[in-house]
């Protein structure tokens, strides 16, 4: 398994500013992805952050508002800028890592960031 | 994009209670994977069922994979506390774990003490 720690763990921030959101694996890793979680819901990909290339962003979310970073194989940073009330949710970093069969991949989460803002 | 239905979408029950929840789609799925997210925590894979007819057992926990590979179902028999989290299925990544994942929108699991 893999170990992730996100910081900050939660922050409460004030419109129109801009918040970065950190991610740490204790191994190297080529990929990592990261989520949005709004209030009650499910989790939703926001983009794949692949080592020295740039990030590829799925649809509905853009660079500008969510540019992200991946200086090294084991870090990851997410920008949420120019934040608005609908940004309130929480922000999950992710690493796939393969299943014992072989086969498959399984998704290693870390716990998460909760943004709330005013 | 494969589109995942999940029902319910809320279910709050008493201990010792046994409950089913499924996991819906239109689409052929090669395999498919169920994760736990517990509060304040992220997601945690419970099971990949791959065979279409599958049916793997974790503990109170038995999930099935349906014949067509279009659907599965979560079934916990006599359900405790610890259960309570939000349950989410989405289709295996392929390419080699190039790919994120595309979750259902989940059912929310409360069991009362």
């Amino acid at each position: 398994s893999a170990v992730i720690s996100q910081k900050p763990s939660r922050d409460i921030c004030q419109r129109g500013t801009s918040l970065t959101i950190q991610c740490q694996v204790d191994s190297q890793v080529t990929m990592m992805f990261w989520y949005r979680q709004q209030p009650g819901q499910s989790l939703t990909l926001i983009a794949t952050a692949n080592q020295g290339s740039e990030a590829t962003y799925e649809s509905g979310f853009v660079i500008d508002k969510f540019p992200i970073s991946r200086p090294n194989l084991t870090f990851s940073t997410l920008t949420v800028s120019n934040m608005s009330p609908e940004d309130s949710s929480i922000y999950l970093c992710s690493v796939p890592r393969r299943l014992p069969s072989g086969v498959n991949n399984e998704q290693f989460f870390g716990p998460g960031t909760r943004l709330t803002v005013l | 994009t494969q589109l995942l239905e999940q029902s319910p979408q809320f279910l709050s029950i008493q201990e010792g209670e046994n409950l089913t929840v499924y996991c819906n789609s239109s689409s052929v799925f090669s395999s498919l994977q169920w994760y736990r997210q517990e509060p304040g925590e992220g997601p945690v894979l419970l099971v990949t069922v791959v065979t279409g007819g599958e049916v793997k057992k974790l503990k109170r926990l038995t999930f099935q994979f349906g014949d067509a590979r279009k659907d599965s179902s979560l079934h916990i028999t006599a359900a405790q506390p610890g259960d309570t989290g939000l349950y989410l299925c989405a289709p295996t990544p392929s390419g080699g774990g190039a790919d994120g994942l595309t979750f259902g929108k989940g059912t929310h699991l409360i069991i009362q003490p």
